[in-house]
């Protein structure tokens, strides 16, 4: 079955500085990919999405790179700030719902 | 525009007993989903639903969970009889179309199960 899963648990970064959030994806089927960002007691909020026939993609502040080769995802933030405090989660898709990995959570020092 | 509603924000019941979850999606969403967030993971998906259709039931835990979405726009999520492993934030998203791209998820109601 599909497996999403992240490198780091827990990530910290001083504010100002790039922040780099990976994640590892079994499913080479998938349709997609989303980064998701989850503060405390709310739902998830979307970030930004890639499809799989892309290696990039930008956006505010933010970067996603796919790499199929290795099945591997990543999001760049730049210059982390502290409302960038929050729980990140990787996902992806296919036809019709996605799966999610644990969550990296990313705390900005300030 | 408003966003997906859902209510309670918090339930603590007993083990055995019986809960229910309301979610509103967003209005015009055709399709609505249901996802289960255990402390620590990531959100699993339970139900899917294409007006009020199910699209994809396949991780509901039948015996215990049940869903409905009769008019194809309000859902409830039922769990009865409530377990100790049910404990979890319990999340519903809505989106226009049937994929995962254009997901908006409500606040979650928080099940606490003593």
């Amino acid at each position: 079955g599909e497996s999403v899963g992240l490198h780091l648990p827990t990530l910290s970064v001083q504010e100002g500085d790039n922040s780099i959030i990976n994640c590892a994806y079994s499913n080479s089927a998938s349709d997609y990919f989303i980064w998701y960002k989850q503060e405390s007691g709310k739902g998830p909020q979307f970030i930004i999405d890639i499809r799989s026939n892309m290696d990039k993609r930008q956006g505010q502040r933010v970067t996603v790179l796919l790499n199929k080769t290795v099945k591997h995802l990543s999001l760049q933030i730049a210059a982390t700030q502290p409302g960038d405090s929050a729980v990140y989660f990787c996902a992806e898709g296919g036809a019709n719902n996605l799966f999610f990995g644990t969550g990296t959570r990313l705390t900005v020092i300030p | 525009e408003a966003g997906v509603a859902q209510s309670p924000r918090y339930k603590i019941i007993e083990k055995r007993q019986s809960v229910a979850f309301w979610c509103n999606p967003i209005s015009g969403h055709a399709t609505l989903y249901w996802y289960q967030q255990i402390l620590g993971q990531g959100p699993k998906l339970l139900i899917q639903f294409q007006n009020n259709g199910v699209v994809d039931d396949s991780q509901l835990p039948k015996d215990r969970f049940s869903a409905e979405r009769l008019k194809g726009v309000d859902s409830t999520l039922k769990i009865q009889p409530a377990k100790l492993e049910d404990s979890a934030v319990y999340l519903c998203a809505s989106s226009f179309r049937a994929t995962g791209l254009s997901y908006t998820f409500g606040s979650g109601t928080r099940l606490t199960v003593v």
